[in-house]
């Protein structure tokens, strides 16, 4: 697709609930971040794949997190036993490369998950 | 570690006047990346702007200006002649070797333009 595509685009689920959320992104983007944004907050990182495989995870809050991408291609952010806590904007970004600076991230418009 | 400091969280101007954005960084590596972000109220995340640590010069498109100095490690954004579409909110962000390339994001800083 032309540009970053995220679904669902808003998600409202029970709090002990699990959900999935999804990232498409741009075409041969190599590499993909997953960010969470709160009210008010800059985005802030979760976790980095270079292809398949996760190069740093550093930023998922605790082992209710996790994220996959079998293909290098789209990526899925698990949350198991959601908390109220969890509610917040989730941005997924792609760029080309990714171990440079000297490229931008791309972002979609994100996934709100409101846990009640 | 990195770090990105916005330390105006809201800024207020009306139509036609010029506005500078701050932006602040900490980074003990010596070739780092730092970039611009518009996030309008439709919530994507709008790419504007891309420097390296190498290159100081101050940098024109239409309306909007940067400039770099690395004396006091401050990438500002000023937008001359604001308009209402400028109204979003703008994030800093810095990359660098020693954060593994990660972009790292400031807390933003809301720009209304009154008409």
């Amino acid at each position: 697709g032309a540009g970053v595509s995220q679904t669902p685009s808003n998600k409202v689920t029970e709090k002990g609930k699990y959900v999935e959320l999804r990232c498409d992104p741009i075409s041969g983007h190599t590499a993909l971040y997953w960010y969470r944004q709160s009210l008010g907050q800059g985005p802030e990182f979760l976790i980095y794949f270079q292809g398949t495989g996760a190069a740093d995870d550093s930023g998922l809050p605790n082992d209710r997190f996790f994220a996959v991408r079998p293909e290098g291609s789209v990526s899925t952010l698990k949350i198991q036993r959601t908390e109220r806590g969890d509610s917040a904007v989730y941005l997924c970004a792609s760029s080309l490369g990714g171990v440079d600076g000297n490229t931008e991230a791309f972002f979609g418009q994100g996934t709100r998950l409101t846990v009640v | 570690a990195q770090k990105v400091t916005q330390a105006q969280t809201e800024i207020s101007v009306v139509e036609k006047e010029d506005v500078t954005l701050d932006c602040v960084y900490e980074t003990r590596d010596t070739t780092y990346y730092l970039f611009w972000y518009k996030q309008p109220p439709s919530g994507e995340l709008v790419f504007l702007i891309r420097r390296n640590s190498f290159d100081e010069q101050n940098e024109i498109s239409g309306r909007y200006s940067w400039n770099f100095q690395k004396s006091t490690s401050s990438f500002n954004f000023t937008i001359t002649a604001s308009q209402v579409v400028d109204s979003a909110v703008y994030f800093c962000a810095l990359k660098t070797p020693g954060g593994s390339y990660i972009p790292t994001f400031g807390r933003g800083t809301s720009l209304i333009v009154h008409p």
